[in-house]
């Protein structure tokens, strides 16, 4: 069971908007920048997002996030078939254990 | 280009020992913080330890607390995982990760190797 809360999968139909939560608490989403990484099938993971709302490099601004409170969200809108794939949240503890937290992870099926 | 390349994964029983390296290259190696993460098959990505750009600031998953080691040389831009006492529920696709910050900050990992495997039976 993760810390960081993620529904377990989203679906949407190409050109749709796609919503990610990503649940925590005052020691890690609530007090800390959140990152997002996609994974594609057999692939290492990728960032997406940093710094909450920030993209790399080559990142199509169709990828956006946000924060509020203890609780992020990662949106893609107009949703194409090459984002089928899982996506994780991830952000600092800061309780006196430390360490990196990932969420569960989220499947996005495009239909 | 960026890129981080592991090695070292297998096939070993239970209790033993792995080494596992990653060989940096394209980035300026001792300036960022270092991470492994795991993923076992079918399963989501579970972060196992960073290290700091010098090696003085270093945390751990608290079930590879006592049994798994990160390090790093920076004079061969290498960051390792000494694996001991290991258990089948460590089988996993390791990664190791380049952190975005360029300080004592942990931010996230902005660049992935390709993992290498370890499966503890």
């Amino acid at each position: 069971q993760s810390v960081l809360t993620q529904p377990p999968s989203v679906s949407a139909a190409p050109g749709q908007k796609v919503t990610i939560s990503c649940s925590g608490s005052g020691s890690n989403v609530g007090n800390n920048y959140v990152s997002w990484y996609q994974q594609l099938p057999g692939t290492a993971p990728k960032l997406l997002i940093y710094d909450t709302h920030k993209r790399p490099s080559g990142i199509p601004d169709r990828f956006s996030g946000s924060k509020s409170g203890t609780s992020a969200t990662l949106d893609i809108t107009g949703v194409q078939p090459g984002d089928e794939a899982d996506y994780y949240c991830g952000t600092w503890e800061s309780s006196l254990t430390g360490g990196w937290l990932f969420g569960g992870g989220t499947r996005l099926t495009v239909l | 280009q960026v890129q981080l390349v592991e090695s070292g994964g297998g096939v070993v029983q239970p209790g033993r020992s792995l080494r596992l390296s990653c060989a940096a290259s394209g980035f300026t190696f001792t300036d960022h913080g270092m991470h492994w993460v795991r993923q076992t098959p079918g399963k989501g990505l579970e972060w196992v330890a960073v290290i700091s750009y010098d090696g003085d600031n270093i945390y751990y998953l608290d079930s590879v607390k006592g049994r798994f080691t990160i390090s790093r040389n920076n004079s061969k831009n290498t960051l390792y995982l000494q694996m001991n006492s290991l258990r089948t529920e460590d089988t996993a696709v390791y990664y190791c990760a380049k952190d975005l910050a360029r300080s004592y900050a942990v931010l996230g990992m902005d660049v992935w190797g390709q993992g290498t495997t370890v499966t503890v039976s």
